[in-house]
């Protein structure tokens, strides 16, 4: 079955610390991997596309990698900032005509 | 551009009754797929429609339906509605159908409470 996990389920951090989250999925043969984040009651905002022929993405304080032998994805955030307080979910795709699956997401507090 | 929007954005129903949730995708759009999201199960898929035809189908019951119109809109119905039916409907748009692993763009979500 093919499931995405995303540990630990909150994190609470205090401003200006570099952090990284992480994603796990089962099966490695992936399309692509996308990470999202979601302010609370609002729909979701893309982060970063990665695909599968991709290790890694950047946007500006954010950089995504990708190791498929292992079947992880990690979300690295460079100096912490309040603002970036959100749940942040990593969604995988398995082909180009699949659904996507979400992971369960990581809510992320930045202490002022 | 204007986003991704969905109508209407809460909506209180009793059980029994049915419901329609439209989501407009962003201009140009042709893929609409709708998400439902919960605090026990997280987000799920429900289906994902492209120039009108429904292309995937998540694993929900028969009472969840939906469509897409020739302006690339869609629809989304559920009748017969159950307590459990609750949670945020959230519907993204895309370019193609995840040819060229584009990013999908969510809309705001409609919120609905089933009593």
């Amino acid at each position: 079955k093919q499931e995405v996990t995303q540990i630990p389920a909150a994190l609470s951090v205090p401003e200006g610390e570099n952090l990284v989250l992480n994603c796990s999925f089962t099966d490695s043969a992936i399309y692509n991997l996308q990470w999202f984040r979601q302010d609370p009651g609002k729909g979701l905002t893309s982060l970063l596309l990665i695909q599968s022929s991709q290790r890694e993405q950047t946007s500006g304080r954010l950089n995504a990698s990708l190791d498929k032998s292992s079947g992880r994805s990690t979300l690295y955030i460079a100096a912490s900032q309040p603002g970036d307080s959100a749940t942040y979910l990593c969604a995988v795709r398995y082909s180009s005509a699949s659904k996507i699956i979400f992971g369960s997401g990581t809510r992320l507090s930045i202490r002022p | 551009k204007a986003g991704v929007t969905q109508t209407p954005r809460y909506l209180i129903k009793t059980r029994g009754q049915q419901v329609t949730l439209s989501c407009s995708p962003i201009s140009g759009h042709r893929s609409v797929s709708w998400y439902q999201q919960t605090p026990g199960q997280g987000l799920q898929f429900l289906f994902e429609y492209f120039s009108e035809t429904q292309r995937n189908k998540g694993n929900f019951p028969g009472r969840f339906s939906g469509r897409q119109f020739s302006n690339s809109r869609s629809e989304m119905n559920v009748s017969t509605l159950e307590l459990g039916d609750s949670a945020l409907y959230l519907c993204a748009s895309g370019r193609t159908s995840g040819r060229l692993g584009e990013t999908q763009y969510f809309g705001p979500g409609t919120r609905l409470l089933v009593l």
